[in-house]
């Protein structure tokens, strides 16, 4: 039962403009989301995270967009860059869960020159 | 350096022999968790333990087994590997259950 879900397995995006990257979640005790970035033959690393008490958090070029009430959240990367291809994995997680992160299955994204 | 670690990195067996993928971190963190990356199937985790001799499982956790005996480590113990095992895994550490989690690079498995 897939908790998290990120409908798009890929993206392709010109280099300079924005990539939008999506993900829906079903349970509504998670309270805590992350997006993690991933290069092949490496580990995820973290990119971004928010709390379900906001409803938005920007960090340089990266701003993740939650909407709770569709349980919706969106990573928005301005303007995207050749590196930051890669597959973008989207997780959630929550207290009452015991903290376990679910994942979804991830969006691989290409940025073309 | 604050890192995860992760050994062997690479392992190719058979089936039924008992394996053993080690993983520590430096950074003193209580949460610790494995998770298999399979095609299509995105990240999964296996196991997760919240601090020394607390583990607890994750949505993937039949045939393996976790020890939690000191911070720092956290083995993956595969007592009878199957093919179905035949997977890319991942330890990974944070301060807390919610704060990012650090990865280690990864162990590819091959179950023959």
């Amino acid at each position: 039962d897939q908790q998290v879900k990120q409908n798009s397995p890929s993206l392709s995006v010109q280099e300079g403009r924005i990539s939008i990257l999506n993900c829906d979640y079903t349970n509504s005790m998670f309270d805590y989301f992350l997006w993690y970035k991933k290069y092949p033959a490496e580990g995820p690393t973290f990119l971004i995270s928010i709390s379900s008490i906001k409803d938005k958090n920007e960090d340089g070029r990266f701003t993740v967009f939650l909407n709770k009430s569709a349980k919706h959240l969106s990573l928005h990367i301005v303007p995207s860059q050749p590196g930051d291809s890669a597959v973008y994995f989207c997780a959630a997680t929550g207290q009452r869960s015991g903290y376990a992160l679910n994942f979804g299955k991830g969006t691989s994204l290409l940025v073309t020159p | 350096e604050a890192q995860v670690t992760q050994n062997p990195r690479y392992l190719i067996t058979v089936t039924g022999k008992k394996l053993t993928v080690t993983c520590s971190q430096n950074m003193n963190h209580e949460y610790m968790s494995w998770y298999r990356q399979d095609p299509g199937l995105g990240l999964r985790q296996i196991y997760y333990s919240m601090n020394v001799e607390v583990t607890d499982k994750g949505d993937v956790p039949e045939g393996y087994k976790v020890s939690r005996k000191e911070k720092r480590n956290f083995p993956l113990i595969l007592e009878s590997p199957s093919p179905n095992q035949t997977s890319l895994y991942f330890c990974a550490s944070s301060g807390r259950g919610h704060d990012e989690q650090f990865f280690g690079p990864g162990t590819r498995l091959t179950v023959l």
